[in-house]
This record gives structure tokens, C-alpha cells and sequence, in this order.
């Protein structure tokens, strides 16, 4: 069974502080996305990565950079949090290119519980 | 890139009852249309998805069209159940890359 995790369920930041959000999958898989849910918004993709060392801007990366040293870990960075910032993230990961006669679902991007960010 | 809006934003059916949401999308190039479904306070969780080769899936009381020369395509749920409520969101994309839909928030009526 696959299994994304986030580092917190609920965080609490000022103003101006450094935040670290971090995400790890047990899947071995490829690709990794950040993406930030806010309500009547949907899904906005913030940056992913198709490998260690990879990363691509998705639609929102404006105050938000990544990391990813190793396959199974991709951290979401918030330089300079700032009140806007306010949202819940959510971590998926998916693998890069499965194929299709093992998986029932082979593009399914499997997502984390969310990190309900306040920033104060 | 790829831009995907989603019909209604609220649904409301009666238990039984047959519910459609309606997805359109912008790029041609995308091939890969999931729909996943999000129960208060859970995780987005996949429950169908078609490929641009494919114009209809379906699993038990659920199923998805595909329309490409429109670039639209719909979830349809049948016999609907009080556990259907949530927030159903549509995507397209790639194999590794999806843009989401606002979402449509599907209230069953017992």
C-alpha cells in the first residue's frame, strides 16, 4: 500500500520565518508534487519533481522553493512566509513511467494527509 | 498551459438519483483525465481515470466519457448513496504533470 507522509498535520508561523514542509513516499517513486488547496480554488500545483536534484515551476511557485536530495523525500520551502501563504498543502507523488499492464490505475498520483499552514 | 474548469461548483441529488459533472479542458495535448474524490478533512483519493485513447470507463457505479474534439469529459454517478457526499475534482495532463478543477461539492440527500 502506498504511503505519502507530511512532517506536520497542522503548523502555526510568523510573518517573515523560514518554513519547512516535508514529504516522504515509500514507492519508489519518480515524481513528486506540492500543490496548495485553497477553497472555492481547487488543486493549484506549486512545483514537482520527475527526479533527485530535478524540480519544475508549476502554475503558483512565487515565494515557494523546493528540494529534493533524495528519491523518496521532496520539501517545500517557504522563504519568507508571509499571511498569504495561509492554505493547506498537500504532497503526491506518482510514478514516471509505469507503463500500463501492472497497474490498475498506472498515472495515479497519491496524495499526503495535508499541512494545514496558519501564518500569523 | 493547461486549464480546466468544472460544472457545477454544488450538486445536490436526491439518494438514488443519477449525478453528472461536467469538466472542459484547454490543451489538446493532454491525455490522461483522472477524477478523484475528497471526503471532509480527508486526502484527495483517485477513483477513475481514462486515457485520451479510451472514450468511456466504467466501475461499478461510476463511470467517465471522454469527449476530445470538444475537450470535455464527465463523471456520472448512478444509484447515488450518502457516502457519494464530497468534494469530486477533475484533472488533465500528462503522465506527470495534472492541472485540477476548482471542484464540485456533491451533496446526497437521504
Amino acid at each position: 500500500d502506498v504511503k505519502v507522509t507530511q512532517s506536520s498535520r497542522y503548523l502555526v508561523k510568523r510573518t517573515g520565518e523560514k518554513v519547512f514542509l516535508e514529504c516522504v513516499q515509500d514507492m519508489d517513486h519518480e515524481n513528486m508534487f506540492w500543490y496548495r488547496q485553497d477553497p472555492g480554488l481547487g488543486l493549484r500545483l506549486i512545483y514537482f519533481s520527475y527526479d533527485v536534484k530535478m524540480k519544475e515551476k508549476g502554475d503558483i511557485p512565487e515565494g515557494y522553493s523546493v528540494s529534493r536530495e533524495k528519491k523518496e523525500r521532496f520539501s517545500l520551502i517557504l522563504e519568507s512566509a508571509s499571511t498569504n501563504q495561509t492554505s493547506m498543502y498537500l504532497c503526491a507523488s506518482s510514478l514516471e513511467a509505469p507503463g500500463t499492464s501492472y497497474f490498475l490505475h498506472p498515472y495515479e498520483q497519491y496524495f499526503g494527509p495535508g499541512t494545514r499552514l496558519t501564518v500569523t | 498551459g493547461e486549464n480546466v474548469e468544472q460544472h457545477p461548483s454544488t450538486l445536490s441529488v436526491q439518494e438514488g438519483d443519477s449525478a453528472v459533472i461536467k469538466c472542459t479542458y484547454s490543451d489538446s495535448a493532454s491525455n490522461y483525465f483522472p477524477w478523484y474524490k475528497q471526503e471532509l478533512g480527508k486526502r484527495p483519493q483517485l477513483i477513475i481515470d481514462i486515457r485520451s485513447n479510451v472514450g468511456e470507463k466504467k466501475d461499478q457505479r461510476i463511470a467517465v466519457t471522454l469527449n476530445k474534439t470538444a475537450k470535455h469529459f464527465s463523471l456520472h454517478i448512478t444509484e447515488t448513496q450518502p457516502e457519494d457526499s464530497a468534494v469530486y475534482f477533475c484533472a488533465a495532463g500528462g503522465n506527470n504533470r495534472l492541472a485540477f478543477g476548482k471542484g464540485n461539492q456533491v451533496v446526497v440527500i437521504p
